[in-house]
């Protein structure tokens, strides 16, 4: 978990403020994405990136903007929060290997996020 | 609507039972199916992991079986320690590298 970091850890804010969760990996990892843990629901992809110019659209990213600052740092913003946004989110970052390779993702610790 | 469907979703055994937890996926490109472990306060981190044409994969007290035929895979946690209690993940992989992730197990073993 070292390896990726993530900040803050825990944030309480309250509607409509704007938010920044940050992510830094030392791992030299060219891809990075964004999730969102609620309970019984798993892990959902917000956003990812697969270099510094290459940033996508997950399964679930109205609400959320992200910036690529650089190979190391991969940010995910909410312009205006709202409650249903209360949740775990994860950054993982994850290396570049050839096929039919398993290219493991790691994750941060997270950052336990309420929005009142 | 989740693509990959895991129970369940929680389950209490004693020490030295076998967990057994299953998934099941529609999407057949899925390429890779891994299972992450999480702790309470913790990121979850990768467990094992198994491609669709291996119908059994084990790593230490951890086996998957993967039915390629019914869209299905398990974990089975052989030997189970307390230690082995958390909340435990299956995913599958589609192009670029993306998961999707199972509701989650939550399991806890009892001494």
């Amino acid at each position: 978990d070292a390896d990726v970091t993530q900040t803050p850890r825990n944030r309480i804010t309250k509607t409509g403020k704007r938010i920044m969760l940050e992510c830094s990996q030392t791992k030299g990892h060219d891809r990075m994405y964004w999730y969102r843990q609620d309970p019984g629901l798993g892990l959902r992809l917000i956003y990812y990136s697969f270099d510094v110019k290459d940033i996508n659209k997950g399964e679930i990213s109205d609400g959320y903007s992200v910036s690529r600052q650089a190979q190391a740092k991969f940010s995910l913003s909410l312009e205006s929060a709202i409650p249903n946004q209360t949740a775990l989110y994860f950054c993982a970052t994850s290396d570049t290997l050839g096929q039919g390779v398993y290219n493991e993702q790691f994750f941060g610790p997270g950052t336990r996020l309420t929005v009142l | 609507q989740q693509q990959v469907k895991q129970s369940p979703q929680s389950l209490i055994v004693q020490k030295g039972g076998i967990p057994i937890i299953n998934c099941a996926y529609e999407n057949t490109a899925f390429d890779y199916f891994p299972w992450y472990q999480q702790f309470p306060g913790k990121g979850p981190a990768l467990l094992i992991a198994i491609r669709p044409d291996v119908s059994e994969k084990k790593e230490g007290r951890f086996t998957i079986s993967f039915n390629k035929s019914a869209k299905q895979f398990s974990l089975h946690i052989m030997d189970s320690q307390p230690g082995d209690s958390a909340t435990y993940f299956c995913a599958a992989r589609a192009a670029g590298n993306k998961l999707t992730f199972g509701g989650g197990t939550r399991v806890l073993v009892k001494p």
